[in-house]
């Protein structure tokens, strides 16, 4: 079975600053890998997604991930962040050719101070 | 527009009593899922569905009950079984239960206290 570990669960950071979320996940054969988003008291939406091919993927509101096979990790990065990425941020993993239910890690939340 | 609504958002609850949440999608969805959100500890699976009339356990099924009797719905009905019931509920679903890749589209969430 797989599992996904969000390393820390709070990341404070101030406006315009980089940011670095990272998740590392346990699985010996291929994997398919998302980011997702929750603002407050709202569902989950789509960052981006890791499927194939190149391993630097690039998704909405200026977020990008890449995927380190060695290192099993797809760490979620943005160079400038606003006061609008408040937000909780979820590493979600797929195994290929497995259950099409994704694990979930705990959970990442980023707070944006000004 | 397509998409996932849930109904009620916010929910009041006596002990005792059971309740159903809503979940409806227009996106054409295969797949439809039931998760459980408390604070710090993610998102954990209670029921999901690939097709009308069959649903499977997630991991944490006991308490609730569902039912998917036509494509677009899939409502969650929490039981006064359900030792602890106060969280945040999620309905999703995604494209084609048999595709492993595709990633799963969310409602806005219903929150549940049981006062």
């Amino acid at each position: 079975a797989q599992s996904v570990t969000q390393l820390d669960s709070q990341v404070p950071v101030f406006e315009e600053a980089p940011v670095e979320l990272r998740c590392n996940y346990s699985s010996s054969v291929s994997v398919y890998l998302f980011w997702y988003v929750q603002y407050p008291n709202q569902g989950l939406q789509l960052l981006l997604k890791y499927l194939s091919g190149s391993t630097l993927v690039k998704g909405i509101n200026g977020f990008e991930a890449e995927f380190n096979k060695s290192q099993t990790s797809f760490h979620l990065r943005k160079p400038s962040v606003h006061i609008s990425d408040t937000a909780e941020y979820f590493c979600a993993v797929i195994l290929s050719g497995g259950s099409y239910i994704p694990t979930f890690g705990r959970g990442t939340s980023l707070i944006v101070h000004p | 527009d397509g998409g996932i609504t849930q109904s009620p958002k916010y929910l009041f609850r006596k002990e005792g009593q059971n309740v159903t949440l809503s979940c409806e999608q227009n996106l054409n969805h295969d797949a439809m899922y039931w998760y459980r959100q408390d604070p710090g500890q993610g998102l954990r699976l209670i029921y999901y569905s690939q097709i009308v009339n069959d649903f499977q356990k997630g991991d944490i099924a006991e308490g609730y009950s569902v039912s998917r009797e036509k494509k677009e719905s899939f409502p969650l009905t929490v039981t006064s079984a359900q030792k602890n019931p106060t969280a945040f509920y999620l309905c999703a679903s995604s494209i084609d239960s048999g595709i492993s890749y595709n990633e799963q589209f969310f409602g806005p969430g219903t929150r549940l206290t049981v006062l």
